[in-house]
């Protein structure tokens, strides 16, 4: 079971949008609707910013979208801010009843 | 509010077993929700160890499976790691966290304890 694999790294300036990719297999991604992201800030638990895809839990800025075409989830982050600036992780439910782990995107804010 | 809290000990010996327990507050253990590990190693990236549901039923990360368990204490609305056979690359900061109802996300999380593995 590998990691879902996302881009190291992603940068925008302030006000930009900027969108990171989460690309699976036929095993996961591309066979559930069950991709969620999380923001970490350093030293934090990550926090929940989209489930199942593309919803947003409440409290969430619309800023943060999510869609999916294939086996490749993506998160846009629109209108870039300062305190957008953490690692993010995709996570998809796969078909053995267990879930996988993306590998990770620094966004940085120029 | 629900709360998780994770607690055990810091620093475990090599070859030796892990044990830590998640105590839930503002909400019951025995609810259909799923009860899940995660651990994060020092500088890298996250990993989902496995999931409890009140029921007894397991799911496990393939990689994991053979030494890790997870039970449910219902008594003490609480869930329990164990992962035997330990060794440096266990050391990480371990999470627990809850799915949201018949939901396939962690919706509350732990802040996370660290366990380093050395002797």
């Amino acid at each position: 079971q590998s990691a879902l694999t996302q881009p190291a790294s992603v940068s925008g300036s302030p006000g930009q949008s900027i969108t990171i990719s989460c690309t699976g297999t036929s095993s996961d991604v591309g066979v559930y609707n069950y991709v969620s992201w999380y923001q970490q800030h350093p030293g934090k638990a990550p926090k929940l910013m989209i489930y199942d895809v593309s919803n947003r839990p409440s409290g969430v800025s619309n800023r943060f979208s999510g869609s999916k075409s294939g086996n490749t989830a993506s998160l846009t982050i629109s209108g870039l801010q300062a305190e957008d600036e953490a690692e993010y992780y995709c996570i998809s439910y796969t078909n053995s009843n267990s879930y996988v782990f993306g590998t990770g995107t620094k966004v940085s804010v120029l | 509010q629900v709360q998780l809290q994770e607690s055990g000990p810091g620093l475990v010996e090599p070859s030796e077993t892990l044990s830590l327990t998640c105590a839930v507050s503002g909400g019951s253990i025995s609810s259909d929700n799923w009860w899940n590990w995660f651990r994060q190693p020092p500088g890298k990236g996250l990993e989902w160890i496995g999931e409890i549901h009140h029921g007894g039923t397991t799911h496990y990360t393939p990689s994991l499976k053979g030494r890790v368990t997870i039970s449910v204490d219902m008594s003490q609305n609480q869930f329990s790691l164990r992962l035997t056979s330990i060794t440096a690359a266990d050391t990480a900061v371990y999470y627990c966290a809850r799915n949201a109802l018949r939901g396939y996300y962690a919706d509350y999380w732990g802040q996370g304890t660290l366990v380093t593995v050395s002797s």
